[in-house]
């Protein structure tokens, strides 16, 4: 079936660095990608997402691009904090699904001081 | 708005025993939930759409005699994992799009309902 690769599956940067994580995706009809942080044992936390009419999207720290042509979509995060620290998931719309979503693997992202 | 609510939060039970966890939306009409789950340190699987008043579609892989799913309502759907064994715990969780409009592709997840069969 469709799917969404992720990566890198893990990230260490240094407190203010950015960090990028990508993702691709096979499902040509997805038109709509969300990127989400999970904190251990709660609930994905939606932190930005993109439609596929727009080919970039920011809100402070946070930035995500998008290239429909090349099926590929990443988030930037810059200056980044310790609190940032998290495992991060980008995602795809499955067409004809009535919304759901498949999801990357996820990126543990670690900030140190 | 839009707030998702899951119960139980955590369950333990015993193999061959069967576990129900409902999702209720608070102040919306969910007439689509899905229910995902996720396995320690992987990702989040779709197992199933549900849409109320029918019957739920599963995804590829999954049992669906196995994993039951209602939605008698509009504000609430009950995923019920039936003779539960050691390799059904994971971490349950629900969520339904948003409200109409520009929003709509956006999804309430609900807090997750950890299952630990022993």
């Amino acid at each position: 079936g469709e799917n969404v690769e992720q990566h890198p599956s893990t990230l260490s940067v240094q407190e203010g660095d950015s960090a990028v994580i990508k993702c691709t995706y096979s499902d040509s009809a997805s038109n709509y990608f969300p990127w989400y942080k999970q904190e251990l044992g709660k609930r994905p936390q939606l932190i930005i997402d993109i439609r596929s009419n727009v080919g970039e999207k920011k809100d402070q720290r946070i930035a995500v691009t998008l290239n429909k042509t090349a099926k590929h979509f990443s988030l930037h995060i810059t200056e980044t904090q310790p609190e940032d620290s998290a495992v991060y998931f980008c995602a795809a719309s499955i067409s004809n699904s009535g919304y759901a979503l498949n999801f990357g693997k996820g990126t543990s992202l670690l900030v140190t001081p | 708005g839009a707030v998702v609510s899951q119960h139980p939060s955590w369950v333990i039970c015993k193999s061959g025993t069967s576990v129900k966890i409902e999702c209720r939306s608070l102040d919306f009409q969910a007439t689509t939930m899905f229910w995902y789950r996720q396995f320690p340190k992987q990702s989040l699987m779709l197992m199933a759409t549900s849409n109320e008043g029918s019957k739920a579609t599963y995804e590829q892989g999954v049992e669906k005699d196995k994993f039951l799913i209602n939605h008698a309502s509009l504000t609430l759907s009950t995923l019920t994992v039936t003779s539960a064994h050691p390799e059904d715990s994971s971490f349950y969780i629900c969520s339904s799009p948003g409200l109409a409009g520009a929003s709509r592709n956006e999804q309430f997840f609900g807090p997750g309902t950890r299952l630990t069969v022993l």
